[in-house]
């Protein structure tokens, strides 16, 4: 069964840098039929699609974070990571890892870890 | 950017009793939404995509409809597990988005 777990510090200076790897098992990474993601949640909200990758290195990023966002992928580790470069408390969310479907008018996400809770403060 | 808007932000309801959730998408996705639950301190899970299509293992009493920009999700028989979070996600364009969300609470 797949599953993927999400690590990394809990807490980030302001104006430091994020980062979080997800580590996938029950499944490869390397998958043609699957993109891997990054989702936030800040606390007490809704839902923020921060990017994805293919196992090949192709990304997406949501303009919204693109200036600050890099994901990237080790295959052969099985894993995908996220930074996030010049946090502030606006970035304060739990970060979940998430597995996504590949193909155009395909891209749900059908498998999540568990989440992690990243708090940006002093 | 495709904004989701979803309604009612909450909705009181009974065991046993219906519900029905809304989401609204600003612009046309097709039939490319998905419908997730999240209950407390868990990770959200995929119950519908294709706006209609069960994930597997979701049972027969959540059921999505609609195409285009209004979609529904309905709940035949809320179990006392459904209380919970709902949301919606088009994948039609990029960048994916969310809706806000509508908490089915417990009347």
């Amino acid at each position: 069964q797949l599953q993927l777990q999400e690590s990394g510090p809990g807490l980030v200076k302001p104006s430091e840098t994020l980062s979080l790897t997800c580590t996938v098992s029950g499944g490869s990474i390397s998958s043609i039929t699957y993109y891997w993601g990054w989702i936030r949640q800040p606390p007490g909200k809704g839902l923020e699609y921060i990017g994805s990758i293919y196992y090949r290195g192709n990304t997406y990023y949501n303009p919204s974070l693109e200036s600050r966002v890099t994901i990237s992928v080790d295959t052969s580790k099985n894993q995908f990571s996220l930074k996030l470069t010049s946090v502030t408390a606006a970035d304060t969310a739990v970060y979940y890892c998430a597995r996504q479907k590949s193909g155009s008018y395909r891209n749900w996400f059908d498998s999540w870890g568990q989440g992690t809770l990243v708090t940006v403060s002093s | 950017e495709i904004v989701m808007t979803q309604s009612p932000a909450t909705l009181s309801v009974s065991p046993g009793e219906r519900a029905t959730l809304s989401c609204r998408a600003s612009q046309s996705v097709s039939s490319n939404l998905a419908w997730y639950q999240q209950k407390p301190g868990q990770a959200p899970r995929l119950l519908i995509y294709g706006a209609s299509i069960r994930a597997t293992g979701i049972p027969a009493r959540f059921s999505g409809s609609g195409s285009g920009t209004e979609f529904t999700l309905i709940i035949s028989s809320l179990q006392s597990e459904d209380f919970a979070i709902y949301y919606c996600q088009q994948y039609n364009n990029w960048p994916l988005t969310f809706g806000g969300g509508t908490k089915v609470e417990i009347k």
